[in-house]
């Protein structure tokens, strides 16, 4: 079974920083991995797809990672500013059905 | 951007009372999908569709089926709604363009 681990749970710094989020998958037998950002009460706004075959995307200040062989995906904000707080999800496309594969997430919080 | 909404996007209801979700999409995509959101559990999968009176069970579906007359129309029943019920739920497609996803806004569904 899949299973998608998101470190760390909670991150909180200051405006202006770089920071790096991580993603991590056990079974490397992907079709693609997709980041989301949530707001709080809201539904899920997608960010990155990277497709298997992909290393990297990149969206503005944002880029997202995807090396397959360790099971891992980063995702990269440039120059952090307060309203990219939110938590921020990862998610897996499996095998059966297309379903996602959802990680806990990572709430961010981005102090003036 | 692909069309989706969810309908009721907030709803109290009693324990053993049947509730039925609504997602609809606007545009002709195959797959669509339901999901439960809660602390601790993140996101996850209740049941998908993969076409028109095609449906499969996700990793909690017990409790829960679906319907799908229509391809623009993806219904969610609780056939006798519980306190362990109460979450929010969030349907999703599949937009096809490298299997990205897109999500509703969600509805809070309360059983008391």
């Amino acid at each position: 079974k899949q299973e998608v681990t998101q470190i760390p749970a909670a991150l909180s710094v200051p405006e202006g920083e770089n920071l790096v989020l991580n993603c991590s998958f056990t079974d490397s037998a992907i079709y693609n991995l997709q980041w989301f950002r949530q707001d709080p009460g809201k539904g899920l706004t997608s960010l990155l797809l990277i497709q298997s075959s992909q290393r990297e995307q990149t969206s503005g200040r944002l880029n997202a990672s995807l090396d397959k062989s360790s099971g891992r995906s980063t995702l990269y904000i440039a120059a952090s500013q307060p309203g990219d707080s939110a938590t921020y999800l990862c998610a897996v496309v499996v095998n059966a059905g297309n379903m996602l594969t959802f990680g806990g997430g990572t709430r961010l919080m981005v102090k003036p | 951007d692909a069309g989706i909404t969810q309908s009721p996007r907030h709803k109290v209801t009693e324990t053993g009372t049947p509730v039925t979700l609504r997602c609809h999409q606007t545009e002709n995509h195959r797959y669509m999908y339901w999901y439960r959101q809660d602390p601790g559990h993140g996101l996850r999968l209740i049941h998908y569709s993969y076409g028109v009176k095609d449906t499969d069970k996700g990793e909690v579906s017990d409790g829960y089926s679906v319907s799908r007359s229509k391809t623009e129309d993806f219904l969610l029943t609780l056939e006798s709604a519980t306190s362990s019920q109460t979450s929010v739920y969030f349907c999703a497609i599949m937009t096809g363009a490298g299997l990205g996803y897109t999500f509703g806004s969600g509805t809070r569904l309360t059983v008391v």
